[in-house]
């Protein structure tokens, strides 16, 4: 029953330093997300993707980089950390088709803080 | 550009009662619209989804309701317990397809009153 995994679940960056995070889902889905909360703001995209091989770009995309090498892995890159993208980091997974079947369903969370 | 919003912000509310959390949109051209719960440092759970073409959903003791043209969704609870104690946030899929962006309310953050 893993679902969606994230790792880490916490990380401590200084600014200018680069980190990946990795998300792995074992439901055979194509549609893999990324997103990080801030207090007040709700989630917000930061980039997806529908397949493997492909990537998009969310509502706030800038500071980061993702790739889809593998179907059930995406990964979020930061080059050089600022701490403005110190945040609560979610990745989601659905399947591509119509109906229920677009549910998201979301990791626990990478919390992130960037001194 | 699509917009959600979750007014109140909070909501304090004694044990039993049936209560109803509300979601707004600025741009009716949906795809789909999901109700999710948070708890404190913990991920997302979805509760309902509702196609643009369906006016509700019911799971248990929630009901979700979707009026396009008005830019509204309800998320109804009744019998309100302790353990609905949560963040509830809506997310819009906007466009037509099931790959387009989806777009999340800022959540309403709910406490039952034993």
């Amino acid at each position: 029953n893993a679902g969606v995994t994230q790792t880490p679940k916490f990380r401590v960056l200084k600014t200018g330093q680069s980190m990946t995070l990795l998300c792995a889902q074992d439901m055979n889905h194509e549609y893999m997300y990324w997103y990080r909360q801030d207090p007040g703001m709700g989630l917000r995209l930061i980039h997806y993707s529908v397949g493997e091989g492909t990537t998009a770009k969310g509502e706030v995309p800038d500071g980061y980089n993702v790739s889809r090498l593998k179907k059930q892995n995406f990964l979020l890159g930061l080059e050089s950390a600022a701490p403005s993208q110190t945040s609560v980091y979610f990745c989601a997974s659905s399947y591509a088709s119509d109906l229920a079947k677009n549910i998201q369903y979301f990791g626990a969370g990478t919390r992130l803080s960037v001194l | 550009k699509q917009e959600v919003t979750q007014i109140p912000a909070a909501l304090s509310v004694p044990e039993g009662e049936n209560l109803v959390l509300n979601c707004s949109f600025t741009d009716s051209a949906i795809y789909n619209l999901q109700w999710f719960r948070q708890d404190p440092g913990k991920g997302l759970t979805s509760l309902l989804l509702i196609q643009s073409s369906q006016r509700e959903q019911t799971s248990g003791r929630l009901n979700a309701s979707l009026d396009k043209s008005s830019g509204r969704s309800t998320l109804y609870i009744a019998a309100s317990q302790p353990g609905d104690s949560a963040t509830y946030l809506c997310a819009v899929r906007s466009g037509y397809s099931s790959a387009s962006k989806i777009i999340f309310g800022s959540g309403t953050r709910l406490s039952i009153r034993p």
